[in-house]
């Protein structure tokens, strides 16, 4: 079964628009973990942010925004003022409590990529 | 601060032409080390991953392999590549503490075409 749903593949804005990453996840484990990584062209993945599922607070990074809802099992991120640097793909994750065989285990979406036009 | 870094950035081999990329991480001990695997398509797939030195586990089976001689030090081999093996493959690590959870820290990845 899918753990992570990213649903919207490729999303286009202009410059300075709000736009909302939308992440979707699925789990049995009441602890769990849930990340976003930037994939720039150059290919590497940068870590944006990490939360565990004892702490629902929405927190804000400068342009960057990220709502965890429990109720929803949502994870969305929301990039205010969008820029042309932001252009890149968005993977969301999740990471289960340790059971040994599954250490290290990152469940990704398929990513969205976001263009931004200038 | 740590620093994970992977080579070589790009690589084009033939089909049955040996594999081998390798990964370190500067500025930490004993790290998890993990390698990911992205297709077209932009999955990411987690190949293997090690706890310690010569400790490897396998997350799917296939032609390539992983070894860990040293303690920062992370190989992906092959002895004979095909055309399947293409793809974008990142070496990543983590802290190696006993809780789940912990971030995941990627390299810049390397690109290898099998033609």
């Amino acid at each position: 079964a899918q753990k992570v749903t990213q649903a919207q593949t490729e999303i286009s804005v202009v410059e300075k628009e709000d736009v909302t990453l939308d992440c979707v996840y699925e789990t049995r484990d009441t602890t769990y973990y849930l990340f976003w990584y930037k994939q720039p062209p150059s290919g590497e993945l940068v870590f944006l942010i990490r939360r565990n599922s004892f702490d629902e607070q929405n927190e804000i990074s400068g342009r960057y925004s990220w709502n965890f809802q429990k109720s929803t099992s949502s994870f969305n991120f929301t990039i205010t003022a969008s820029q042309v640097v932001d252009s890149a793909v968005y993977f969301c994750a999740l990471s289960e409590a340790d059971r040994g065989s599954t250490l290290g285990r990152l469940y990704f979406g398929r990513g969205t990529q976001l263009t931004v036009w200038p | 601060s740590q620093t994970i870094h992977q080579w070589p950035a790009t690589l084009v081999q033939p089909v049955g032409s040996p594999l081998s990329l390798e990964c370190t991480v500067e500025g930490t001990s004993n790290p998890n080390l993990y390698w990911y695997r992205q297709a077209a398509g932009r999955g990411l797939q987690l190949l293997f991953y090690s706890v310690g030195i010569g400790q490897i586990s396998s997350e799917v089976p296939q032609n390539l392999s992983a070894s860990r001689p040293q303690d920062r030090q992370f190989i992906l081999s092959s002895k004979k590549l095909l055309l399947s093996d293409s793809g974008f493959y990142l070496c990543a690590w983590s802290l190696r503490v006993s809780v789940s959870g912990n971030t995941i820290y990627f390299g810049e990845g390397s690109w290898l075409t099998v033609v």
